[in-house]
């Protein structure tokens, strides 16, 4: 049975940081894997989409890697501002098209 | 371009009532997901349709139930309401695969159930 875990599960960093969240997998069989933001109440915003074929993605100031060996994924923001702060999920398929495993996420803060 | 949208946003119910979410996929995508969100935690999975038929299920009672209609539009049903299942859900649609290769998963904004 696959599981998520994800590091931290709080952050609070200052205006103009750089930072990372980690996301590791138990099993390497992944198809892909998804970071997914998340504001309070609400639904869940698709980031990036790594391919298992794929090592890293990259959108704006963010930028994420994939290592399927070590079962481990980074989501690294550059810079980070106010409007950051969310909670971060990155989750992976079982197989192709199949359910979502999520890890628990990281509830980012950037302070102003 | 609409995206993936769920009604009701909010409701709230009694226990021992039955409730149904509803669920339209973004443009294009004919595969229909569910997940239970409770507070502080990930998205677990409930359960998939695809071609109206329910592909894959999680650990989830018979209480749960769903449909997806022939314009690939879908609903949840609960039955029997416990407090436990005051919860976020979210409907996430996903396009067409391709040589078997999964696309990227759209989520709606959810549906929040209380339940009294």
């Amino acid at each position: 049975k696959q599981e998520v875990t994800q590091i931290p599960a709080a952050l609070s960093v200052p205006e103009g940081e750089n930072l990372v969240l980690n996301c590791s997998f138990t099993d390497s069989a992944i198809y892909n894997l998804q970071w997914f933001r998340q504001d309070p109440g609400k639904g869940l915003t698709s980031l990036l989409l790594i391919q298992s074929s794929q090592r890293e993605q990259t959108s704006g100031r963010l930028n994420a890697s994939l290592d399927k060996s070590s079962g481990r994924s980074t989501l690294y923001i550059a810079a980070s501002q106010p409007g950051d702060s969310a909670t971060y999920l990155c989750a992976v398929p079982e197989t192709s098209g199949s359910r979502l495993t999520f890890g628990e996420g990281t509830q980012l803060t950037v302070n102003p | 371009d609409a995206g993936v949208t769920q009604s009701p946003t909010h409701l709230i119910k009694t226990r021992g009532q039955q409730v149904t979410l509803r669920c339209s996929p973004k443009s294009g995508h004919d595969t229909v997901s569910w997940y239970q969100q409770a507070l502080g935690q990930g998205p677990q999975f409930i359960f998939q349709y695809y071609e109206e038929e329910e592909r894959q299920r999680g650990n989830f009672p018979d209480r749960f139930s769903g449909h997806q209609f022939p314009n690939y539009s879908s609903e949840l049903n609960v039955n029997a309401l416990l407090l436990g299942d005051s919860a976020l859900y979210l409907c996430a649609s996903s396009p067409p695969r391709t040589g078997g290769v999964t696309g990227e998963l759209f989520f709606g904004e959810g549906s929040r159930l209380t339940v009294l």
